[in-house]
């Protein structure tokens, strides 16, 4: 079955360090996603991204976050400055279609701690 | 996107159906009903999704009640592997409405 991989699976930087968050999308798919879960809170949606551009973003996600896909492959989370609020779990996601008629595939994550 | 209502918990023996109960009294028609699961921290996994037919497929059934306010996550026979926290997400049939919205879900312990 196919599947979306994110990589690392746990990263430790210091605050105020830059972070790259990797994820390898469904070949065939056509949107991703990062969702974010605080330890012992909701999944929280953070950005959207399709046609190489951002289609919908959260307030959570300001100006230290940035997405990009940089190749035909990986689609990538940028946190510019990280902050210890910033530690949680990362998700990519990615849906071959937009809207209702279809499900989003996960990564396993990342786990960001932020020290 | 309508706003669910779960129990925040559930036991479940093993080899019994689990029934999870969602309440989504101000869906409207053309919102969507969707499952997903997480398995302690992994990534949220796909179950089903319906609109207001009842729905089957290899993981789970979805009765959906003929008014649309409730639904119910039937996994007709448990394992262990099901102890996840399981959430209902109501999304409105609308492309350009792309994120999924997570609520607290239901933790189902299946029991030995």
């Amino acid at each position: 079955e196919p599947e979306v991989t994110q990589t690392p699976s746990h990263q430790v930087t210091q605050m105020g360090q830059e972070v790259i968050l990797r994820c390898v999308p469904i070949s065939n798919h056509l949107y991703f996603y990062w969702y974010r879960q605080i330890l012992g809170q909701k999944v929280e949606f953070l950005v959207s991204f399709y046609n190489n551009e951002i289609s919908e973003k959260s307030e959570i996600f300001d100006d230290q976050f940035s997405v990009e896909r940089p190749d035909g492959s990986n689609f990538t989370l940028k946190i510019r400055s990280t902050k210890l609020e910033d530690s949680a779990m990362y998700f990519c996601a990615s849906t071959v279609l937009q809207g209702t008629q279809t499900e989003a595939f996960f990564g396993q994550g990342t786990r960001l701690t932020v020290v | 996107d309508a706003k669910t209502t779960q129990p925040t918990s559930m036991d479940c023996a093993e080899g019994r159906a689990a029934n999870l109960p969602c309440n989504h009294s101000t869906i409207s028609g053309n919102e969507y009903v969707y499952w997903y699961r997480q398995i302690h921290s992994q990534g949220p996994q796909y179950i089903i999704h319906g609109l207001k037919n009842n729905e089957t497929n290899e993981m789970a059934s979805l009765i959906i009640t003929e008014d649309r306010k409730s639904s119910t996550l039937i996994l007709p026979h448990a394992t262990l592997r099901d102890t996840a926290v399981y959430y209902c997400i109501v999304r409105v049939a609308d492309f350009g409405n792309e994120k999924l919205t997570f609520g607290t879900g239901t933790r189902l312990t299946i029991i030995p």
